[in-house]
This record gives C-alpha cells, sequence and structure tokens, in this order.
C-alpha cells in the first residue's frame, strides 16, 4: 500500500537558517503530493501541493519539487522565522481522496 | 475560502457518555473524513465518507461510527466513550486530493 516517510524531528535552527525536511514515499502510479502545517493547538493548514512529476508548488517561502525518480517531496525554506515553527506533514493522494500522511517533522526556531 | 467547522475545541465527558462530534464544510465538497491526532502516533483515519448516507471504516472505527445525513455534514458519534479515545479529533473535506482540515475538537474522557 501506499506509504509516506519523513525525516525524524524534532528539528531545532536559528532564525534566518536554511530548512530542509526530507519527505519520500511508496506508491503505485501518480499520486498527488502535499505538505500540510500545523501550528499549535490547531488544525492542519495546507501549505503547498504538486500533482505531477517536476511540479514545483510554492507558498509563503516554503519550495517542494515532486521527484518521481527518488520517490520525494522535500520541503525547502531558505530563511527561516520563529513563525515558522510548526509541525509539518507531508502527504499523498489519489483520485478516489483519502490521503496519507507522514507522521510529522516538529519544527522549533530560536531567535 | 473553503471553512470546515468543528463544533467544540474542547469538551470534557464521562466515561460511558455518548458523544457526539459535528463537522461543517460550506464548500459542497463531497468528500469528508474524520481523523484522531495523538503524540508519537500521527494521524489515524476513524472513518471517511464519499457522499450523503454513504461511509468507509478507516484504520481504526472500533468503538466509533459517523453520520452523513446531509453533504455539508459529517459527524463522529463515539457509542460509549472511554478513557482510551482521549484525544485530538480532526475533521476534513476534499476536493480532489487536498484536504481542508477544522481547528479540532480536544476531546478529554474522564
Amino acid at each position: 500500500g501506499d506509504s509516506v516517510t519523513q525525516m525524524e524531528g524534532p528539528v531545532t535552527l536559528s532564525e534566518e537558517a536554511f530548512l530542509t525536511i526530507n519527505c519520500t514515499y511508496t506508491a503505485t502510479g501518480y499520486p498527488s503530493l502535499f505538505w500540510y502545517v500545523q501550528y499549535p493547538g490547531e488544525g492542519l493548514q495546507l501549505l503547498l501541493k504538486a500533482t505531477k512529476a517536476d511540479d514545483k508548488g510554492s507558498n509563503k517561502g516554503f519550495e517542494a519539487t515532486y521527484r518521481k525518480e527518488t520517490t520525494s517531496f522535500h520541503l525547502e525554506k531558505g530563511s527561516v522565522q520563529v513563525s515558522d515553527s510548526a509541525v509539518y506533514f507531508c502527504a499523498l493522494s489519489r483520485l478516489a481522496g483519502k490521503s496519507t500522511f507522514g507522521d510529522g517533522t516538529t519544527l522549533t526556531v530560536k531567535p | 475560502d473553503v471553512k470546515v467547522t468543528q463544533s467544540s475545541r474542547y469538551l470534557v465527558k464521562r466515561t460511558g457518555e455518548k458523544v457526539f462530534l459535528e463537522c461543517v464544510q460550506d464548500m459542497d465538497h463531497e468528500n469528508m473524513f474524520w481523523y484522531r491526532q495523538d503524540p508519537g502516533l500521527g494521524l489515524r483515519l476513524i472513518y471517511f465518507s464519499y457522499d450523503v448516507k454513504m461511509k468507509e471504516k478507516g484504520d481504526i472505527p472500533e468503538g466509533y461510527s459517523v453520520s452523513r445525513e446531509k453533504k455539508e455534514r459529517f459527524s463522529l458519534i463515539l457509542e460509549s466513550a472511554s478513557t482510551n479515545q482521549t484525544s485530538m479529533y480532526l475533521c476534513a473535506s476534499s476536493w480532489g486530493g487536498g484536504y481542508t482540515f477544522g481547528s479540532g475538537t480536544r476531546l478529554t474522557v474522564v
């Protein structure tokens, strides 16, 4: 079946550091890929998405590229801020709508 | 923007009570989902629905049931609440892959 593996956290960075959170997936065919963010005490919010190979999703300075050859969708940001502290989830989904989520990676950004 | 509204942010219920968690979406989405989120266990799918009066079991349906009488509303029911059902419950609706989540209901069963 489908699965998503995220790099284990927690991740702690200083403000303005470069961020990478690794995500790899196992799935047949061509699923859509997503990153969600969850701030403390809240539900998840869609951060960005990509629907086919080589697509790049981007939002709020975050980027991720759908790499079919390496089955990866790594999240990157060039300069993190304290307000980026949150839990980040990688996910895949098919046309049927049901998603498979990674376990989440907690990011803490220190001033 | 699509909104998914969960009726309560915090709930405290007693063991054995029947508990209703309500979720309403305002964008005519066909797909709706209930997850629970626990530390170290990630998101686990309880039930989902692709249409009115239709439901499918997720990965952990035991102790739960659902109701979808109208397209916009998807209710999660704990038939007889137990302390191991203390958790954060997240409702979501889907528009062809990506989810819109509600803010969550933190349920404590005492």
